[in-house]
């Protein structure tokens, strides 16, 4: 079976564009986060969506959106781009997130934004 | 809060050296506690976990880590390094389950030296 994708693997946007990253989940898997990994330092946690809706959002601003649709892929959006959001976006996905269960996460290969 | 504290952001050994990467956390409830290895230009994959039961948690390519709950540890160790052992290394804490949002150390860069 196909592991986590995502698309584009790399990217280069100009500060003030918008930027929109792909994920296609692992099949059957219900739930899809995303993490921003900033060069040297570990991934944050920025979104989970869990059956279309969010269930948890990290300490990002309003420009970073995101949605999952009926097939579970998501989307995630980046408006007004900083040269700050330079860094590998991340993609992992779940098949369920029952509480107290051990359901692991697992990563795509990310998309590298660099903004100019 | 949750928080992650990796001792040491560049750890260097000889071939076939014991491998000690070290990892304190911090968590209000029963920890879920991972590790994850990351090569260069690649995602995160999942060395081993954590979730209940023993505390010694054995895990891929011959790594295993030990949840200690007085020292709020998990250290993550393997007997003798190989060259292929090269990569960064992230201890993570996530609460209510395994799936839902991980926190992540800021990584320990591995080199294995001939």
């Amino acid at each position: 079976d196909a592991g986590v994708t995502q698309s584009p693997t790399h990217l280069i946007k100009t500060r003030g564009q918008h930027v929109t990253l792909r994920c296609s989940p692992i099949s059957g898997h219900k739930s899809v986060s995303w993490y921003q990994q900033v060069l040297g330092q570990g991934p944050q946690f920025i979104f989970q969506y869990y059956e279309k809706e969010e269930r948890g959002r990290g300490n990002f601003p309003d420009r970073f959106s995101a949605r999952q649709f009926p097939n579970y892929s998501s989307e995630l959006n980046v408006n007004a781009l900083l040269l700050g959001d330079s860094a590998l976006y991340l993609c992992a996905s779940s098949l369920d997130i029952l509480l107290g269960a051990s359901y692991e996460q697992y990563f795509g290969p990310g998309t590298r934004l660099t903004v100019t | 809060a949750q928080s992650v504290t990796q001792l040491g952001s560049h750890v260097s050994v000889s071939e076939g050296a014991l491998v000690l990467l070290r990892c304190n956390y911090s968590s209000s409830v029963p920890p879920y506690l991972f590790w994850y290895v990351q090569y260069p230009n690649q995602g995160l994959q999942l060395l081993l976990k954590y979730t209940t039961g023993a505390t010694l948690v054995k895990g891929i390519n011959g790594f295993e880590a030990e949840f200690k709950k007085s020292e709020t540890s998990f250290h993550l160790t393997k007997p003798s390094a190989h060259m292929s052992d090269a990569a960064e290394y992230f201890c993570a804490v996530s609460r209510y389950s395994s799936a839902s949002k991980i926190i992540f150390g800021s990584g320990t860069r591995l080199s294995i030296r001939p």
